[in-house]
């Protein structure tokens, strides 16, 4: 079964520091998130790309995060630099073509920043 | 006031016992509706859509009430394999990503 791959799965790094982590969804799925869940609350959605554009990103804290998919395919989150407060866990998920259809998420990236 | 709130439990329910969980939405607009599950440290994955007329999938069931703005997922005969969070999620008009609630956790016992 075709799964939403994310590395690395755990991140360790000081506060000020750069971290970034990365997506590659299931083949053919043209819609990628990038949600963010804190401990104890539900996912919240960062970024939403379709193909290679942003199609919302209004929840992203613009200036310490910037995702990109440049050719459509894999993705990048980037945190720089990183606050105590980002700690978290990072979820991808992919969709087919954005509707009502299901999203798939990979295992997240659980990030601690000291 | 929070788009989508869940009472955050837990819930500690025995073995073969019903338990039923409610969520209610703010936004009139939103088109559709979903209860995912959570185990610990792992990442969502979809139970259920929810559906107007209600829907049942094996000991699972699931209801829609519009004019209230509430959902609610029914857990017929708990398993130990239950346990875990449910997080109700909608997605409203015009967007296309999910709207989560922060779950309700479930602790079945044996």
């Amino acid at each position: 079964e075709a799964e939403v791959a994310q590395s690395p799965r755990y991140k360790i790094t000081e506060k000020s520091q750069a971290v970034a982590f990365w997506c590659d969804p299931i083949s053919g799925h043209a819609t990628l998130y990038w949600y963010r869940q804190i401990l104890g609350q539900g996912p919240e959605l960062l970024v939403q790309f379709q193909d290679e554009s942003v199609v919302d990103d209004s929840q992203l804290p613009k200036d310490r995060f910037s995702a990109e998919r440049l050719k459509g395919v894999d993705s990048t989150l980037k945190i720089q630099p990183a606050e105590l407060g980002d700690s978290a866990m990072y979820l991808c998920a992919s969709s087919l073509s954005g509707g009502r259809e299901t999203q798939y998420f990979g295992p997240g990236t659980r990030l601690l920043v000291l | 006031r929070k788009e989508v709130e869940q009472d955050p439990g837990p819930f500690n329910v025995p073995e073969g016992a019903t338990v039923a969980f409610n969520c209610t939405y703010s936004n009139s607009a939103s088109q559709s509706f979903f209860w995912y599950r959570q185990d610990c440290r792992k990442e969502p994955k979809l139970l259920m859509s929810v559906y107007s007329s209600g829907n049942e999938d094996g000991r699972f069931t699931a209801q829609l009430n519009r004019a209230s703005q509430y959902i609610s997922l029914l857990i017929r005969d708990s398993k130990l394999s239950d346990s875990a969070t449910y997080l109700c999620v909608v997605i409203d008009t015009g967007r296309r990503a999910l709207t989560f609630g922060s779950g309700t956790r479930l602790q079945v016992q044996p």
